[in-house]
């Protein structure tokens, strides 16, 4: 049963344009989500996270935006760069004692062309 | 600050051959977890710790043990190594659960 979900194996983008990943969860309990950027042949790097006190957080480039009523995360990068290519996991976890677990999606692999 | 190490890069092994992936962090982190990487499942959790001497199952234990007999190190032992477990591992570490660093992986093919 896969709580989190990445629906889009692979999405390409010019570079210069908004590249959105998309993230769907179904455990209403998870309350705090994170990003993963990963290279070949490298671990999983962190990138950003969100509360689910928040439905907004902005890095540089990278925002994250939360919908909790549909269950619903994305991120978007602006503009894209060619070294965004790489593949991109979302995370969430729930915040209470006994529970100490990142559940990751299935991954997105974003393609930027130059 | 060498971060969180693992050895070996790639392994082969036969069928029935057991073997420990090694992963070390210089970080002082009480939590660690191991994982695998396979196509279209992402990323799953097969054991973590959350303090020298406490381990737990994560969602794909099976095949896998685990100590922590100090804080720095955390190894992997494939009991009884099958073509299922062909995967790339990663070992990460962290403070707390949610923003964890991990190693570079072990790329491991069971013949």
């Amino acid at each position: 049963d896969q709580q989190v979900k990445q629906n889009s194996p692979s999405l390409s983008v010019q570079e210069g344009r908004i590249s959105i990943l998309n993230c769907d969860y179904t455990n209403s309990m998870f309350d705090y989500f994170l990003w993963y950027k990963k290279y070949p042949a490298e671990g999983p790097t962190f990138l950003i996270s969100i509360s689910s006190i928040k439905d907004k957080n902005e890095d540089g480039r990278f925002t994250v935006f939360l919908n909790k009523s549909a269950k619903h995360l994305s991120l978007h990068i602006v503009p894209s760069q060619p070294g965004d290519s790489a593949v991109y996991f979302c995370a969430a976890f729930i915040s209470n004692f006994g529970n100490e677990k990142l559940t990751f999606g299935t991954g997105t692999r974003l393609t930027i062309i130059p | 600050n060498a971060g969180v190490t693992q050895t070996p890069k790639f392994q082969v092994l036969k069928t029935g051959q057991s073997m420990t992936l090694q992963c070390a962090q210089d970080m002082n982190h009480e939590y660690m977890s191991w994982y695998r990487q396979d196509p279209g499942m992402g990323l799953r959790l097969i054991h973590y710790s959350v303090g020298a001497g406490i381990t737990d199952q994560g969602e794909v234990p099976n095949g896998y043990n685990v100590s922590r007999s100090t804080t720095e190190d955390f190894p992997l032992r494939l009991l009884s190594a099958a073509p299922s477990q062909t995967s790339v591992y990663f070992c990460a570490s962290s403070p707390s659960p949610r923003k964890q660093y991990f190693g570079p992986g072990t790329r491991l093919t069971v013949t």
